[in-house]
């Protein structure tokens, strides 16, 4: 039972241009939502979050959307950099679980192409 | 300030054998995290421990896998009789407050393979 789901794999985008990854969920309870990234060898960082309450939430070139009717969100890079190369993982969390229980997507693998 | 050290950073074991997998939170934090990652699959929770206690195991199968954070030392995640399914990255985690938020951080991943 997928209840965070990245359906895209990958994606590759042109330097300069907006990255859009996506996010559905399944789960009416979850509250809070965060993006996160990673490296290969590495552990995942928290890159921006968003609560429930809100719709919209930005820090620099990123961006995060929640269409809670839909049980969607997405992230918005712009502009995007070969830096921004990485794996990128939604998760969400639902008070009742407790907020220490992340549910994670699969995760998109984005490529930042010069 | 050293960030969340987990070790070994890879770990061979053959089937049948022991798992110890170490996890250092930053400093300030009591409470601790495990998430495992499967190939080509995002991270599942494990447990959430905090000094001393077990406060929720319920992403832990039940059998062969254990976890503690002693008052003393790092948090160890221990893996009874591996088997091949047990191969993924284990990732640890900590925060200073009870909730897996934007101040929580995750350490480098324990990648295990068994043979």
């Amino acid at each position: 039972d997928q209840q965070v789901k990245q359906n895209s794999p990958s994606l590759s985008v042109q330097e300069g241009r907006i990255s859009i990854l996506n996010c559905d969920y399944t789960n009416s309870m979850f509250d809070y939502f965060l993006w996160y990234k990673k490296y290969p060898a590495e552990g995942p960082t928290f890159l921006i979050s968003i609560s429930s309450i809100k719709d919209k939430n930005e820090d620099g070139r990123f961006t995060v959307f929640l269409n809670k009717s839909a049980k969607h969100l997405s992230l918005h890079i712009v502009p995007s950099q070969p830096g921004d190369s990485a794996v990128y993982f939604c998760a969400a969390s639902d008070p009742i679980q407790g907020a220490q229980k992340l549910v994670f997507g699969q995760g998109t693998r984005l490529t930042i192409n010069p | 300030n050293a960030g969340v050290m987990q070790n070994p950073r890879h770990l061979v074991r053959r089937r049948g054998q022991e798992a110890r997998l170490r996890c250092s939170p930053m400093k300030g934090h009591s409470h601790v995290y495990w998430y495992r990652q499967l190939p080509e699959e995002g991270l599942k929770f494990m447990v959430y421990l905090q000094k001393e206690n077990i406060i929720d195991e319920s992403g832990m199968p039940k059998e062969r896998f254990s976890a503690e954070f002693p008052k003393e030392g790092p948090s160890i995640l221990r893996i009874q009789q591996v088997v091949r399914g047990d191969s993924a990255a284990y990732f640890c985690a900590s925060s200073p407050h009870e909730v897996l938020n934007t101040e929580a951080f995750f350490g480098q991943g324990t990648r295990l393979t068994v043979v």
